[in-house]
């Protein structure tokens, strides 16, 4: 069984540019959502998609933004990237309720230059 | 006050011995408790899970919830050089509710 892939694994980007980081969840698995993780702050939760729909959504500015498909898949977008967006974000997902326990991915290294 | 506190260590204990982990919490709300273990380069891993108070065995690993403490541990018996990770306690109040994670302790288990 194929667990949750986010791609791609590392990235580097320059201030004011935007980026798109992808997820595949688990098969059957309907609810996807999204951390942040620093070693300041450690994981800090972005939003949760469930069947298309955002259902819960973090403290982060409006830059940081989501969406999942039909399929599950999910993405974040963030634009005019700064300095301390450079972080590990992961995507994890689970069966219909994240209470159940989340699988996570590897995660989307992002660097900000 | 953060909503959960974690002491991020890092604990170093000889293989063999028992460890205790801890977080506390502000959020009366909370009802629902896990710990996640995290190794390097990678995505946490469940390792536990719980509702409301009590002991929850499984294999090595015991948590314990103290709602009226607001506290909660994760102990590992015969601890191995293997357990060596990052440890990370998440709570949230409902089932559809987002999870709160800990910043996590980090654990070296020395053979």
């Amino acid at each position: 069984k194929a667990g949750v892939t986010q791609t791609p694994r590392y990235l580097i980007k320059t201030r004011g540019q935007q980026v798109t980081l992808s997820c595949s969840p688990i098969s059957g698995h309907r609810s996807v959502s999204w951390y942040q993780q620093t070693p300041g702050q450690g994981l800090q939760f972005l939003f949760e998609y469930f069947s298309e729909t955002q259902r819960n959504k973090g403290n982060f500015p409006g830059r940081f933004s989501g969406r999942q498909f039909s399929n599950s898949r999910s993405e974040m977008n963030v634009s005019t990237l700064e300095l301390g967006d450079s972080a590990l974000y992961l995507c994890a997902s689970s069966l219909e309720t994240a209470n159940y326990g989340y699988t996570f991915g590897s995660g989307t290294r992002l660097t900000v230059v | 006050q953060k909503e959960v506190e974690q002491d991020p260590g890092p604990l170093s204990v000889p293989e063999g011995a028992i460890v205790s982990l801890n977080c506390t919490y502000s959020n009366s709300a909370f009802q629902y408790f896990m710990w996640y273990r995290q190794y390097s380069r990678k995505g946490p891993e469940l390792l536990m899970y719980t509702y409301s108070s009590g002991n929850k065995e499984d294999g090595r690993f015991t948590a314990q919830v103290d709602k009226s403490s607001k506290y909660i541990s994760l102990f590992i018996r015969d601890s191995q050089p293997s357990d060596s990770a990052t440890y990370l306690c998440a709570m949230s109040e409902n089932r559809d509710d987002k999870i709160i994670f800990g910043k996590g302790t980090r654990l070296h288990i020395l053979p």
